[in-house]
């Protein structure tokens, strides 16, 4: 069974502009997470998607949103970027709403922002 | 607020030594806590989940425990190998704060050969 995908793996952008992530669940995994991590703060959590419902939402500005779509892929959008933002965003899947489920993290995508 | 650390923050071990890392939390009302390790620039790889109520989970040579009511945790490697060299990160499942995942800094492990 394949992985958790994440496109693009790396993408430079500069400050004022927006971005799209995009996440590919493992296969017949409904739940899609998104952490951002970086030396500063480690990983922190974004956002929790179930059955293209939001369940739950990190500290983060409004400037990070999120969807999911029937087919349980994810997107994340980061509009106004910052130099702050640059970090590796990951996404993990798993394969229910329950909250013992085990999570599957994709390879991440590094976001550079100039 | 739920805080997760992880000590030491770095270890250098040669290959062969058994070793153990750390964790700590300081709500112990949690859902579970998993051990994860992550190679440089790459996502996390889980390792092994431990349920609130269970005390420990073994995977090979790797054996977690969990001693919730002390909010600690600890990742056992046993007879260690350079390829175990990553950064071994710990999270746990929040009950309160709409079941949140925490993470760890993580512990930098590098296995001399």
């Amino acid at each position: 069974k394949a992985g958790v995908t994440q496109t693009p793996r790396y993408l430079i952008k500069t400050r004022g502009q927006q971005v799209t992530l995009s996440c590919s669940p493992i296969s017949g995994h409904r739940s899609v997470s998104w952490y951002q991590q970086t030396p500063g703060q480690g990983l922190q959590f974004l956002f929790e998607y179930f059955s293209e419902t939001q369940r739950n939402k990190g500290n983060f500005p409004g400037r990070f949103s999120g969807r999911q779509f029937s087919n349980s892929r994810s997107e994340m959008n980061v509009s106004t970027l910052e130099l702050g933002d640059s970090a590796l965003y990951l996404c993990a899947s798993s394969p229910g709403q329950g909250v013992t489920d085990t999570q599957y993290f994709g390879p991440g995508t590094r976001l550079t922002v100039l | 607020k739920q805080e997760v650390t992880q000590i030491p923050a770095a270890l250098s071990v040669p290959e062969g030594e058994n070793l153990v890392l750390n964790c700590s939390f300081t709500d112990s009302a949690i859902y579970n806590l998993q051990w994860f390790r992550q190679d440089p620039g790459k996502g996390l790889t889980s390792l092994l989940l431990i349920q609130s109520s269970q005390r420990e989970q073994t995977s090979g040579r790797l054996n977690a425990s969990l001693d919730k009511s002390s909010g600690r945790s600890t990742l056992y490697i046993a007879a260690s190998q350079p390829g175990d060299s990553a950064t071994y990160l710990c999270a746990v499942r929040d009950s309160y704060n709409n079941n949140d995942m925490r993470f760890g800094a993580g512990t930098r492990l590098t296995v001399k050969p």
